[in-house]
């Protein structure tokens, strides 16, 4: 079963507008880490935010938060005032419940945000 | 400077030929993972390894192999075997307890 579900596969978002990218995800543990991942055309991963399920505060980095509601077991990444330089893959992923340790991600499908001037 | 570096950034193989792709970091951590990426799509792991000399599958480990004989160094090889090798490879690595994975610039294989 799929276990990272990304809905949108591409995105348009006017420059200097926020916008929200949707991810779901199903685990039945109850402790687990939601990432977010940019990834350019050049192809390298850049880790952009993390959320542990214990979290209380939606964690924020710079433009970046993540809008986090355990109850729909939804982590979506909202990105505000967006740059030109925005445009890329990105990608959710959690920490595999089922292990311990060093646990490798689970990635969803990806979503492609098209910022235009 | 501290990182991850995988090399080749391109690779190409010949049919039945053995390829091996390399995955070097100097930040001292203790896990290494390899994931595979087909155009349109998420990573999906290869292999892991949590400490030398120990790795495990993961969930398309099939026509791969990897050694972990130095914690700073996991190379993954691409058999003869692994019938659709074409996509792009992405080294990672975390240090114990850490939660976050950093990830090196990738290597392309291509086959000829």
């Amino acid at each position: 079963a799929q276990k990272i579900t990304q809905t949108q596969p591409g995105m348009f978002v006017q420059e200097k507008e926020a916008v929200t990218l949707d991810c779901t995800y199903d685990t039945s543990d109850p402790s687990y880490g939601l990432f977010w991942y940019k990834q350019p055309s050049s192809g390298e991963m850049i880790f952009l935010i993390y959320q542990g399920s214990y979290d209380q505060q939606n964690a924020t980095e710079g433009r970046y938060s993540l809008n986090f509601q355990k109850a729909r077991k939804s982590a979506n990444l909202v990105i505000s005032a967006s740059q030109l330089g925005d445009s890329a893959m990105y990608f959710c992923a959690m920490r595999d419940p089922w292990n311990s340790g060093n646990t490798p991600l689970v990635f969803g499908k990806g979503t492609r945000l098209s910022v235009i001037a | 400077d501290g990182g991850i570096t995988q090399s080749p950034k391109y690779l190409f193989r010949k049919e039945g030929q053995n390829v091996t792709l390399s995955c070097e970091q100097n930040l001292n951590h203790d896990a290494m993972y390899w994931y595979r990426q087909d155009p349109g799509q998420g990573l999906r792991l290869i292999y892991y390894s949590q400490i030398v000399n120990d790795f495990q599958k993961g969930d398309i480990a099939e026509g791969y192999s990897v050694s972990r004989e130095k914690k700073e160094s996991f190379p993954l090889t691409v058999t003869s075997a692994q019938k659709n090798p074409t996509a792009f490879y992405l080294c990672a690595s975390k240090t114990y307890g850490g939660e976050t994975q950093y990830f090196g610039p990738g290597t392309r294989l291509l086959v000829l």
